[in-house]
C-alpha cells in the first residue's frame, strides 16, 4: 500500500545529543512537511519542501534542521535537543496544494 | 488571537446521540477547509474536506460560512467508535499551501 513511513516510531535521546528521525513515502508526492505536536495542542509546522525548494516557518528555531536528498525521504535533524523539544514529531505529504497525508509519527523522548 | 479556535471540549455523549463542534478562523486569505480525526497518540486522519455548499458523508455533516469565517462538524448517532479529538484545519494556499491547524476539540462517546 502507498503510505507515508516514519523510523523510528519511539526515540529516546540525551540533553544535547543530535538525533535524526526519518521519513518516506510511496505516493511519490512532491511535497513533504515536517510537523512537531505537543501534548494537547495543534500540530505545529516546521518547515516543507515543495519540491527541493525548503520552506522554513519563521518562527522555527535553528536547532532544527531538514534534509530532503531525493521525491521520497525527508530527514529532521535537532542539532542539540532540549527538553521542550520532547514532542511527537509528524511528517506529511501531498501533491502540490491538495490533501496531506501524514505518517504515523515518532514521539521523541529527552532525558 | 489564534488563527483556528475550537472549543477543546471535552464532549462527553451517550451513544446514539448527535453533537455539533464549531471552529471559527481569522484569516481570510484561507482557502480550504477540513475537519482530521486524531486518536490517542496517532497521527491526524482527513475526516472531510469542507465546502461553501455543506457535504455530506454518511453520519458526519460539515458546514463552511465563509462570511463568518466559521466551519461546523455535526456527527448524528455517535458511536464508541467516534471517540476521538477533532481538528479544525484551514489551508492558506498562498502561503504555500500551509495547514493551521486548530487545538482540537475532545469527544468522548460512551455506552
Amino acid at each position: 500500500d502507498a503510505m507515508v513511513i516514519q523510523n523510528p516510531r519511539y526515540q529516546v535521546t540525551q540533553f544535547g545529543k543530535p538525533v535524526t528521525l526519518s521519513c518516506s513515502q510511496t505516493l511519490n508526492h512532491n511535497v513533504m512537511y515536517w510537523y512537531q505536536q505537543k501534548s494537547s495542542q495543534a500540530p505545529k509546522l516546521l518547515f516543507h519542501y515543495y519540491d527541493k525548494d525548503f520552506n522554513n516557518e519563521a518562527d522555527t528555531p535553528d536547532n532544527f534542521q531538514s534534509r530532503r536528498p531525493n521525491t521520497s525521504f525527508c530527514f529532521l535533524d535537532i542539532r542539540s535537543p532540549g527538553l521542550g523539544d520532547a514532542a511527537m514529531y509528524l511528517c506529511a505529504t501531498s501533491r502540490g496544494p491538495e490533501t496531506q497525508y501524514f505518517g504515523p509519527g515518532t514521539r521523541l523522548l529527552v532525558l | 488571537r489564534k488563527e483556528v479556535e475550537q472549543d477543546p471540549g471535552p464532549f462527553n455523549v451517550p451513544e446514539g446521540a448527535t453533537v455539533a463542534f464549531n471552529c471559527t478562523y481569522s484569516n481570510s486569505a484561507s482557502q480550504s477547509f477540513f475537519w482530521y480525526r486524531q486518536d490517542c497518540r496517532k497521527e491526524p486522519k482527513l475526516l472531510m474536506s469542507v465546502y461553501s455548499s455543506g457535504n455530506e458523508d454518511g453520519r458526519f455533516t460539515a458546514q463552511l460560512n465563509r462570511a463568518s469565517q466559521y466551519i461546523s462538524l455535526l456527527i448524528r448517532d455517535s458511536k464508541l467508535s467516534d471517540s476521538a479529538t477533532y481538528l479544525c484545519v484551514v489551508n492558506i494556499v498562498k502561503y504555500g499551501n500551509k495547514l493551521v491547524f486548530g487545538a482540537g476539540t475532545i469527544l468522548r462517546v460512551k455506552s
